[in-house]
């Protein structure tokens, strides 16, 4: 099984509404990753959960926050977001192996934020 | 500044046709370089990798190319189909023991494939 998967697929939400976007991998791996990506732009890093260790980009909001309840779980909830946070949002997994890492990425979940 | 650059910006090719896309990158100390296919609205799913020590890696009708000396990167498609529309991205990985800033992601081709 070399896949990560993350629901939902779609979400609208409006801007006082809390949610929580799902992600889920069974290869094992024990680094995590969310990633934001606008159109036509590369992905940014948001968080990395890294052998049960959380690394933050200090310049995403508040109003995102990770949880990771078990190695294969990633979550991140949503409170109280603005509409210039519309993306779609890349849950992704890694091992390295033999000096390579590889991530693997989810399909994403495109939110929009009304 | 971009440490990972991407030509062109975005490609139109009639179906049938080949093509190449390059990526120049200047991080270092580097580990692997690789490119991803991504379709519209959906998570980016790698094509090959490559090491500093790899010249060529073939996935079907995909090749990438590396030259590690000039720090540049090519992916070549070849009889490309419809299928193939999708933003192709280049994304090198730096030698660091931080999680964070690992992997560095150029902006993408966009390639649209029409009949």
């Amino acid at each position: 099984d070399t896949e990560v998967t993350q629901t939902p697929k779609h979400l609208v939400m409006g801007m006082t509404n809390k949610k929580s976007l799902k992600c889920e991998q069974h290869m094992g791996h024990r680094a995590m990753y969310w990633y934001k990506q606008k159109a036509k732009k590369p992905p940014e890093l948001m968080f990395v959960y890294s052998y049960e260790k959380l690394s933050i980009n200090e310049s995403v909001p508040s109003r995102f926050s990770p949880e990771c309840p078990n190695s294969s779980l990633l979550n991140l909830h949503l409170h109280a977001l603005q509409p210039e946070d519309s993306a779609l949002y890349l849950c992704a997994s890694s091992q390295e192996t033999g000096g390579v890492e590889t991530q693997y990425f989810g399909p994403g979940t495109r939110l929009l934020v009304l | 500044k971009n440490q990972v650059e991407q030509s062109p910006q975005s490609l139109i090719i009639l179906e049938g046709k080949n093509c190449t896309l390059q990526c120049n990158y200047t991080v270092s100390p580097f580990s692997n370089l690789r490119w991803y296919k991504q379709d519209t609205g959906r998570g980016p799913v790698s094509l090959t990798i490559m090491t500093f020590s790899e010249n060529t890696k073939s996935n079907g009708r995909y090749t990438a190319t590396l030259d590690a000396d000039t720090k540049q990167s090519s992916l070549h498609i070849t009889a490309s189909q419809l299928s193939d529309s999708a933003s192709y991205i280049c994304v090198v990985s730096v030698v660091t023991t931080d999680s964070w800033g690992k992997l560095q992601f150029g902006a993408g081709t966009q390639v649209v494939v029409t009949p």
